[in-house]
């Protein structure tokens, strides 16, 4: 049984420049979240998609967008980017309406290094 | 954004000893505390949770204290082993808000052999 996998492993981009990050959830799974965690930082939330719309959003810019797909799949997209959008992006998937967030499964995360 | 504060940054610990991380939040609607173990290039997998119905929980060697008049718990690790060498993150959730969970900062643990 396959757990959350994420791709690709490292990307190099330059400011300004447009990013898109994949994720399938476990198995069984619904609910996709996404996160960025900072070099030696905690991971920051993001946004949640459900059915295929975002239902949850932390305090993110409009720059940062997403989608998800009918087989539960989801995409980030980073629209210009930053110097400091360089971080770890993880993806989390979970079973919506649990009332345990046992089930949420991060994956091993996307490095994305800004130059 | 950051409503979980955890101490210490880095934590040297001889093996065989504890290992004690403390975290403090600030907003009372948490009601789900779990505690993340990473390792380097891997994603944060959960290693233990508390609910504040109950002050003390432990799985093995790991042990959640939780104190919620203060607001702070903490994560000990007893018989501390160097496949424990990790960095350690607490988290809190509100339930009906369940996955916009809150991170620490992490505490990157080193157990020397």
């Amino acid at each position: 049984d396959a757990g959350v996998t994420q791709s690709p492993t490292h990307l190099i981009k330059t400011r300004g420049q447009q990013v898109t990050l994949r994720c399938s959830p476990k198995s069984g799974h619904d609910t996709v979240s996404w996160y960025q965690q900072a070099l030696g930082q905690g991971p920051q939330f993001i946004f949640q998609y459900y059915e295929e719309e975002e239902r949850q959003r932390g305090n993110f810019p409009d720059r940062f967008s997403g989608h998800q797909f009918p087989n539960y799949s989801s995409e980030l997209n980073v629209n210009a980017l930053l110097l400091g959008d360089s971080a770890l992006y993880l993806c989390a998937s979970s079973l919506f309406g649990t009332t345990s967030t046992d089930t949420q499964y991060f994956g091993p995360g996307t490095r994305l290094t800004v130059l | 954004q950051q409503q979980v504060k955890q101490s210490p940054q880095s934590l040297i610990v001889q093996k065989g000893g504890i290992s004690i991380i403390n975290c403090a939040y600030e907003n009372t609607a948490f009601d789900y505390f779990p505690w993340y173990q990473q390792f380097p290039g891997k994603g944060p997998a959960l290693l233990i949770a508390i609910r504040p119905d109950v002050s003390e929980k432990k799985e093995g060697r790991f042990t959640i204290s939780f104190n919620k008049s203060a607001k702070q718990f903490s994560l000990h690790i007893m018989d501390s082993q160097p496949g424990d060498s990790a960095t350690y993150f607490c988290a809190a959730t509100a339930q009906y808000n369940n996955n916009d969970m809150r991170f620490g900062a992490g505490t990157r643990l080193t157990v020397k052999p």
